[in-house]
């Protein structure tokens, strides 16, 4: 079975504060994905990544950085944490784009509530 | 572009009653269709996934879901609900930029002894 974990499952952190979420998937995947969840609103990607060192855009961007160094790791960055980034924040991971293999893989979430 | 439409951000039933959670897509290929499931606290489970071998597709936990072209739908159903069907449900479609998923914005399901 595909394993994806993410580093924290609930997070507390001030404004201002730079914070780091890890996500690692053990099954050698290309994509990974970061998502944030809000009620009412499903699921909004912010970044995602197809390979090593690659990295594209979501639909939310803004406010967010992330780092692919190794095909497993998959890092999600708030430069400067402020209180409309408290949410649920989901990572996946899928085989390949296209198809059949766009079948994603979640982590268990990170809630981060920023003060 | 490819999109999806879940009618309904909430639906109640009784225990043992008929679970029916709708979804909407457009696409301007062949879907791949996904049903997942997220319990109180977790990430989200695949349910089923429709990849065009069959219309009627079987998923776990006793639920299924019939890709229907004529109408852009892949409902998904459960014949008889249990207490442990509580969670909330998201459809996807497959497309995005890179053949990313797309996602509905959701279905909490709520289950009445």
């Amino acid at each position: 079975d595909v394993k994806v974990t993410q580093s924290s499952r609930y997070l507390v952190k001030r404004t201002g504060e730079k914070v780091f979420l890890e996500c690692v998937q053990d099954m050698d995947h290309e994509n990974m994905f970061w998502y944030r969840q809000d009620p009412g609103l499903g699921l909004r990607l912010i970044y995602f990544s197809y390979d090593v060192k690659m990295k594209e855009k979501g639909d939310i961007p803004e406010g967010y950085s992330v780092s692919r160094e190794k095909k497993e790791r998959f890092s999600l960055i708030l430069e400067s944490a402020s209180t409309n980034q408290t949410s649920m924040y989901l990572c996946a991971s899928s085989l390949y784009p296209g198809g059949v293999y766009n079948e994603q893989f979640f982590g268990p979430g990170t809630r981060l509530t920023v003060l | 572009a490819q999109s999806v439409t879940q009618l309904g951000s909430h639906v109640s039933v009784s225990e043992g009653a008929l679970v029916l959670l709708r979804c909407n897509y457009s696409s301007s290929v062949p879907p791949y269709l996904f049903w997942y499931v997220q319990y109180p606290n977790q990430g989200l489970q695949l349910l089923l996934k429709y990849t065009s071998a069959a219309t009627l597709v079987k998923g776990i936990n006793g639920f299924e879901a019939e890709f229907k072209k004529s109408e852009t739908s892949f409902h998904l159903t459960k014949p008889s609900a249990h207490m442990s069907d509580a969670a909330e449900y998201f459809c996807a479609v497959s497309g995005g930029s890179q053949g990313n998923l797309i996602f509905g914005k959701g279905t909490k399901l709520s289950v009445k002894p």
